[in-house]
């Protein structure tokens, strides 16, 4: 099956890190990607990280990809107000075009 | 480059009303998607295209119609507007072989249906 799950809410403190969890269902999975989701926007693509990586870091964010729990995480270190929003994990194949969401984790940054 | 454009951003139908939605990308993508997006309930792909001419099923397409005529539209259909249909539709677009961009999407058109 193809099912991508995420807790739906996070609230964190300004300056604390954030760590957003996703699991997912298909193992054939070739790319695994995070998206933010501003309020009255579309998506906009964060970070993504191939199947054959363990991790991935891009300034504040570290990706880890933990393929036999099917476990996908997001951790946002220093988290801004600017960083409130909903985070969406989804996944993709090399076959076909379909990309997999999950329903998104909406995350507050409390000052 | 404009990326990936939607319009109308708000609609409200009446129950058998019909509208289409728009969307146009400018980065010659191949692939292109339409969406909606219910609370807490991810996004659940309508319809998709591989190209001009070519359209294919997603996993909630019953109400609605795609066509693409050419690479850079591909608007989405509703015939006969009903309340389940109130959501949030997103259009995007890849080119084919760059996964590594994910997906482009626009800024989505928000439907009521009363």
């Amino acid at each position: 099956g193809e099912d991508v799950e995420q807790s739906l809410f996070l609230s964190v403190r300004e300056g604390d890190s954030s760590v957003i969890n996703c699991t997912y269902t298909d193992s054939s999975s070739t790319y695994l990607y995070w998206y933010k989701q501003e309020p009255g926007a579309g998506l906009q693509l964060l970070t993504y990280i191939f199947s054959n990586m363990d991790m991935k870091q891009d300034q504040r964010l570290t990706v880890l990809l933990n393929k036999k729990d099917k476990h996908l995480s997001l951790r946002i270190a220093d988290t801004q107000t600017g960083d409130s929003a909903i985070y969406f994990c989804a996944e993709s194949k090399d076959y076909g075009q379909n990309f997999v969401f999950g329903p998104g984790t909406r995350l507050s940054v409390l000052p | 480059n404009a990326g990936v454009t939607q319009t109308p951003k708000f609609r409200i139908l009446k129950i058998g009303q019909s509208m289409t939605l728009q969307c146009t990308q400018d980065m010659n993508h191949n692939y292109m998607y339409w969406y909606r997006q219910d609370p807490g309930m991810g996004l659940k792909l309508i319809y998709y295209s591989v190209g001009a001419g070519i359209t294919d099923k997603g996993e909630v397409p019953n109400g609605y119609n795609v066509s693409r005529s050419t690479t850079e539209d591909f608007p989405l259909r509703l015939e006969l507007a009903a309340p389940s249909q109130t959501s949030v539709y997103f259009c995007a677009s890849n080119q084919d072989t760059s996964r590594s961009t994910g997906q482009y999407f626009g800024p989505g058109t928000r439907l009521t249906v009363t």
